[in-house]
């Protein structure tokens, strides 16, 4: 598998627990926020995305929750299965482009 | 449809060889782009291109050359391979350029582990 996980913050949670997942942002001028997983050996999968104008979005089992105050993001796992054990990623865009900037990723890990 | 496929999956290199790596899309995006993926790093951006004919540098371009001919194809290629290069990288595109228009988000490719020895 990949040496991705290597050096990465880790999460680790039990079956059923909600997980949440936090990433610091650098740019201010950043309008556009992506969170990825990342399965070993895989290419980052698109999890759910959220812009600037909103504090908060939801998708299946999934929230993403935006503070530009303090540039926060986090990502929520509702009921965590073991499938849901990934590297994940957040990724800012500054508008104009679709050049991202990813985060250095944080491992979760589900025990059954 | 097959999504964004690159080739080849994994390559072993000698300092100094060159080679290409292949990226190709079947969803008519016009945005692709290059990414390496180091430990604890996350995925720095090497080159993009809007469209063909367009090509420009992200975050860590040097070493590497890109040129889009079509709008399917997007190769990378590494004139002279370093040890530093040793890396996983990854093609992906979406089809749009975002700003005031919706974002859409990348599809990646399953990637190509590149060692150099």
């Amino acid at each position: 598998g990949e040496s991705v996980g290597l050096h990465l913050p880790t999460l680790s949670v039990q079956e059923g627990d909600n997980s949440i997942i936090n990433c610091a942002y650098s740019n201010s001028a950043s309008d556009y926020f992506i969170w990825y997983k990342q399965e070993s050996g895989k290419g980052p999968q698109f999890i759910i995305d959220i812009r600037s104008n909103m504090d908060k979005r939801q998708g299946q089992r999934v929230t993403v929750l935006l503070n530009k105050t303090v540039k926060h993001l986090s990502l929520q796992i509702a009921a965590t299965q073991p499938g849901d054990s990934a590297v994940y990623f957040c990724a800012e865009n500054v508008g104009g482009y679709s050049t991202l900037t990813f985060g250095k990723g944080t491992m979760l890990l589900v025990s059954p | 449809n097959a999504g964004v496929t690159q080739t080849p999956k994994f390559q072993v290199l000698k300092t100094g060889q060159s080679m290409t790596l292949q990226c190709a899309q079947d969803m008519n995006h016009e945005y692709m782009s290059w990414y390496r993926q180091d430990p604890g790093m996350g995925l720095r951006l090497i080159h993009y291109s809007v469209g063909a004919g367009i090509t420009d540098q992200g975050e860590v371009p040097n070493g590497y050359n890109v040129s889009r001919s079509t709008t399917e194809d997007f190769p990378l290629r590494l004139l002279s391979a370093a040890p530093s290069q040793t890396s996983v990288y990854f093609c992906a595109s979406s089809t749009s350029r975002g700003g005031h228009l919706s974002y859409n988000e990348q599809f990646f490719g399953p990637g190509t582990r590149l060692t150099v020895l």
